[in-house]
């Protein structure tokens, strides 16, 4: 099983569509998790931090359940600017094992 | 602009070539990191520098071999490499918290490309 997994893709949307993707994780000790946010050819960069409680950012939203191992990332409204692959991150604690899923493309069409 | 500059953006080399590629960040960030991703793939860990020691080598072969001179500074030294080792090799760094969140900053990365 590996140790962080995502929907497969792509996911092909309309713009203000809502869309949301899920991620499990295999490690009960993970501390941190994570949605980076990757374009073509270009290098990851930070959506958003997932806490407990839940997170909202604009049109964001990132929920966390502990108990499922479970991670997921709601995006309303999407723009065609959002057309991108969506990497769940976890990150062990004590440590700096970050690690990748698989990612998930995401297509927003006008 | 990204904080973190590697260089170089891309790279030719030949399987006997000793080539490096370098990283540098300005942010005080105590932890860097070394990705290789292959297309279409997710970054995957290779080795974690902390406070300037090794401190995660995942079972990455000795043909590459990283370098952290000082908090700032982080090379990938590419010795006798194979085709297949073609991929872009991303540098992050972290604050380098043992607990709390790790946000990594990535740099844009270097191509690479073994002939």
């Amino acid at each position: 099983r590996k140790e962080v997994e995502q929907d497969p893709g792509p996911f092909n949307v309309p713009e203000g569509a809502t869309v949301a993707f899920n991620c499990t994780y295999s490690n009960s000790a993970s501390q941190s998790f994570f949605w980076y946010r990757q374009d073509c050819r270009k290098e990851p960069k930070l959506l958003m931090s997932v806490y407990s409680s839940g997170n909202e950012d604009g049109r964001f939203t990132a929920q966390l359940n502990r108990a499922s191992q479970y991670i997921s990332l709601l995006i309303r409204d999407s723009k065609l600017s959002d057309s991108a692959t969506y990497l769940c991150v976890v990150d062990h604690t004590g440590g700096f094992k970050t690690i990748f899923g698989a990612g998930t493309r995401l297509f927003v069409k006008a | 602009d990204t904080e973190v500059t590697q260089t170089p953006k891309h790279l030719v080399m030949g399987m006997t070539n000793k080539k490096s590629l370098k990283c540098e960040q300005h942010m005080g960030h105590r932890a860097m990191y070394w990705y290789k991703q292959k297309a279409k793939k997710p970054p995957e860990l290779m080795f974690v520098y902390s406070y300037e020691k090794l401190s995660i080598n995942e079972s990455v072969p000795s043909r590459f071999s990283p370098e952290c001179p000082n908090s700032s500074l982080l090379n990938l030294h590419l010795h006798a490499l194979q085709p297949e080792d073609s991929a872009l090799y991303l540098c992050a760094s972290s604050q380098g918290q043992t607990s709390g969140a790790n946000v990594l900053t990535f740099g844009a990365g270097s191509r690479l490309t073994v002939l």
